[in-house]
Formats: structure tokens, sequence, C-alpha cells
């Protein structure tokens, strides 16, 4: 059965540092997103992405973050300059299926 | 909108017994509804999908749920609880045409022998 993956697993940076989060999705599907779980929250969405742009995004997705698809199988999410609020685990979904998560620690 | 209400945050329940796991839904038209369930420090599985089909959906692990419009609802049950069922629930809305998730606050459920 196809499955999103994500890696890395879990990723540590120092707050102002850029981080990326990779995801591939399950590959003949065309809408692709980003979902992020701040600890003991519920899960929040960041961005859809569709036919190689993104087709929507939530006011958490702010300047700082940008999303694309270098290649035809790899979705990343990228934090320009991390904040310690952007610690959280961050869900790539493929339609109704998600990957495992990143979890980012921002020290 | 398309919104989504889990009545409780937290639902304790003996091994062996029932549970239920409410959740009201919010919706202009005819939703798509999910439930999914996060075990600690893992990743989120989809339990069941209600699309306009049956009313009453079945799932994984002996999970279903009814969808009823008249009061919007859309509970989680299960006849006899596990202590491999203790874990988060989410009750989930889609929106439409693009499958953009909305998800619920959660319930923590916790099993005890």
């Amino acid at each position: 059965e196809p499955e999103v993956t994500q890696t890395p697993s879990h990723q540590v940076t120092q707050m102002g540092q850029e981080v990326i989060l990779r995801c591939v999705p399950i590959s003949n599907h065309l809408y692709f997103y980003w979902y992020r779980q701040i600890l003991g929250q519920k899960v929040e969405f960041l961005v859809s992405f569709y036919n190689n742009e993104i087709s929507e995004k939530s006011e958490i997705f702010d300047d700082q973050f940008s999303v694309e698809r270098p290649d035809g199988s790899n979705f990343t999410l990228k934090i320009r300059s991390t904040k310690l609020e952007d610690s959280a685990m961050y869900f790539c979904a493929s339609k109704k299926f998600f990957g495992p998560g990143t979890r980012l620690t921002v020290l | 909108a398309q919104s989504v209400t889990q009545l409780d945050s937290h639902v304790s329940v003996s091994e062996g017994t029932p549970v239920l796991l409410r959740c009201n839904y919010s919706s202009s038209y005819s939703p798509s509804l999910f439930w999914y369930v996060q075990h600690p420090n893992k990743g989120l599985q989809l339990l069941l999908k209600y699309t306009s089909a049956a009313t009453l959906v079945k799932g994984i692990n002996g999970f279903e749920a009814e969808f009823k419009k008249s009061e919007t609802s859309f509970h989680l049950t299960k006849p006899s609880a596990h202590m491999s069922d203790a874990a988060e629930y989410f009750c989930v809305v889609s929106e439409r045409n693009t499958d953009k998730l909305i998800f619920g606050t959660g319930t923590r459920l916790q099993v005890f022998p």
C-alpha cells in the first residue's frame, strides 16, 4: 500500500536557522498539504499545493515559510528563520493520508 | 465555513466496555467527515470516513461512526475497548473540492484495565 514518507523524523535547530522538511507524497495524487501540531494542541492547516503551486495557505503560513516540489517526487517545507514558536510536529499529507511527521524543536 | 466540535476533551473507559467519542459538525453542504487516531508520538492514522454513502461507516480496529444529519453529529463508537485503543482521536471535516482538512480539538481516550 502506498504511503507518505517524511524526513527527518526529528530536527533540532537553533533559533534563526533555516530548516527544510521533506516529504515524499503518494505518487499519483495531485493535492499535497502541510499541517502542523504544536504540542498538546490540535492539528492546523498550513498550506495546500496543487499543480506545482500554492492553492491555499493559512494565516500561519507567512513569508518565513515556503513550499516547493523540486522534482517529481519530493515535496518540501522550508522555514527561513526559525522561531521558538515554530517548534511543533509537521505533517505532510497526500489527500487524506498523512506521513509520520517531523518533530521540529527550535532552541 | 466547515467546522467540527469534539464535545469531550478526555474520555476514560474500562477495558471491555463501550467507547463513545462525540463529534458535531457544521457545514453548509453535505460534508465529508473523518476520524483519525494518533497514538503517543506517532502520526495520524485514518480510522474511517463518511462521504455521503451509507450513514453507518465501519472503520479499522472495530470502530464505527454514524452520520446523523438531523443531529449534525458523527460520533465514534466501539463496542468493547482494548488497552491498545488508548490514544488521541480527532474528528475532521473536509473542505469541498480541495481535500483540505479541518480538525477538531481532539479527545484523549484512556482505557483502564
